[in-house]
């Protein structure tokens, strides 16, 4: 069971828009900024997200984030094939003293 | 470019150690936080140890206190994982991460199965 909760899949056609949540407590999101990855199939993870709604250089900007309270949120806007992968939230936990990821959630371009 | 090598994995009996070794190159090495993340085949990630840039500090996931311990050499650009008293459920891929605002470069990982 993941610290931070993620539904374990999301879907959507070609130009849709798409909205992973990602839920946690006052000792993690409550407290800290969140980060997105996105694993694409039998690669290692990238960062998507940084500090809640930062996107690193050469992510485009059809993926935005937001938080408010103890929850996150991923969007993708314009939803493209090349979306299809695993998109995991993450963020410091005070109360453990670490990192703490969601379980995943696995989004599929119908 | 900006490159995190891993090495060192193997299948290993349950009770045994490994060590893991990372090797970075194309940026500075001794400036940045680093972590091991693992992913068990099928699984999702799971953050394991982080290290400071200058080894102050260092934190692990509960699973692993006791048993593993990050460490690093910035004279040869290195991060280790040793890995001590292995178990079935430490079978998994396992990353070496840079750390800025979030884990911004991962290596393509080295696997480690325990299995008798």
């Amino acid at each position: 069971q993941s610290v931070l909760t993620q539904p374990p899949s999301a879907s959507g056609t070609p130009g849709q828009r798409v909205a992973i949540s990602c839920s946690g407590s006052s000792s993690n999101i409550g407290s800290n900024t969140v980060n997105w990855y996105q694993q694409l199939p039998g690669t290692a993870p990238k960062l998507l997200i940084h500090s809640n709604n930062q996107r690193p250089s050469g992510v485009p900007d059809r993926f935005s984030g937001s938080k408010s309270g103890t929850s996150a949120s991923l969007a993708i806007s314009g939803l493209q094939s090349e979306d299809e992968a695993d998109y995991y939230c993450a963020a410091w936990d005070d109360s453990l003293n670490g990192w703490v990821f969601g379980g995943g959630t696995k989004l599929t371009v119908l | 470019q900006v490159q995190l090598v891993e090495s060192g994995g193997g299948v290993v009996q349950p009770g045994r150690s490994l060590r893991l070794s990372c090797a970075a190159s194309g940026f500075t090495f001794s400036d940045y936080g680093m972590h091991w993340v693992r992913q068990a085949p099928g699984k999702g990630l799971e953050w394991v140890a982080v290290i400071w840039w200058d080894g102050s500090k260092e934190y692990y996931t509960d699973s692993v206190k006791g048993r593993f311990a990050i460490s690093r050499d910035n004279s040869k650009h290195t991060l280790y994982l040793q890995m001590n008293s292995l178990r079935a459920e430490d079978t998994a891929l396992y990353y070496c991460v840079r750390d800025t605002f979030g884990m911004d470069v991962w290596g393509q990982g080295t696997t480690v199965t325990v299995s008798s």
